[in-house]
């Protein structure tokens, strides 16, 4: 079963607008991961941040991690047209170690 | 470096009939994986292989078989196609993740499977 949920499922902006996206997962973890997968592509990792960690920075992007709320938010800053693409969380449960991704949020960026 | 490779990238299928995918990756990964994906429901793990010589179930095995040829190939076998496996068909790969955690995967294309 899926253990991220990513919210929300879909979002449009205007190309310069920051895009928020959030993820909740059910269990305790090791790391939380950012994907990225363009249209008929495969997934390009983008971030991963450990669970004692708060807060990632990587050029546009920022991720956040709340283990108290079991959730974690990644904001692309200035978005660009190329950062049209669905964006999926993934976790490795405590005590056992494959990933578990989400169903995505589906970003369009308006030129 | 090609990273991770996979053949075919379509594949129409009839409802029976078996056919095998393949993997490979030249990034000396101990890892490998192969995901599902199907609208909506983000990537699903159908096999993994920790190390070579390992294979274990993931999420959704039923109906595939693997196999960890060598270090850099891990194939994946539909015995009888049921429409029920159209799906996008990832292969991963990763180091062998530690008692920190999971590392980040590498993906290859994907194929596009059809069964009629």
């Amino acid at each position: 079963s899926q253990q991220g949920e990513e919210d929300p499922q879909a979002l449009s902006i205007q190309e310069g607008e920051n895009a928020t996206m959030n993820c909740s997962y059910k269990t305790s973890i090791n790391n939380l991961q950012w994907y990225r997968q363009n249209s008929g592509r495969g997934l390009v990792h983008l971030i991963l941040i450990r669970s004692n960690e708060r807060e990632k920075h990587s050029g546009r992007l920022r991720v956040t991690l709340d283990t108290s709320k079991k959730s974690s938010s990644l904001l692309i800053t200035a978005s660009r047209a190329a950062d049209t693409a669905s964006y999926f969380c993934a976790t490795d449960a405590k005590d056992d170690y494959k990933l578990s991704f989400g169903a995505g949020t589906t970003v369009t960026v308006r030129a | 470096n090609a990273g991770v490779t996979q053949t075919p990238k379509f594949q129409v299928l009839k409802t029976g009939q078996s056919m095998t995918l393949q993997c490979a990756q030249d990034m000396n990964h101990n890892s490998m994986y192969w995901y599902r994906q199907d609208p909506g429901m983000g990537l699903r793990l159908i096999y993994y292989s920790a190390s070579e010589g390992t294979t274990d179930k993931g999420e959704v095995p039923n109906g595939y078989n693997v196999s960890r040829l060598n270090k850099r190939e891990f194939s994946l076998r539909l015995e009888s196609a049921a429409p029920s496996q159209t799906s996008v068909y990832f292969c991963a790969s990763s180091e062998l993740w530690t008692e920190t955690g999971a590392y980040e995967q590498y993906f290859g294309p994907g194929t596009r499977l059809t069964v009629t």
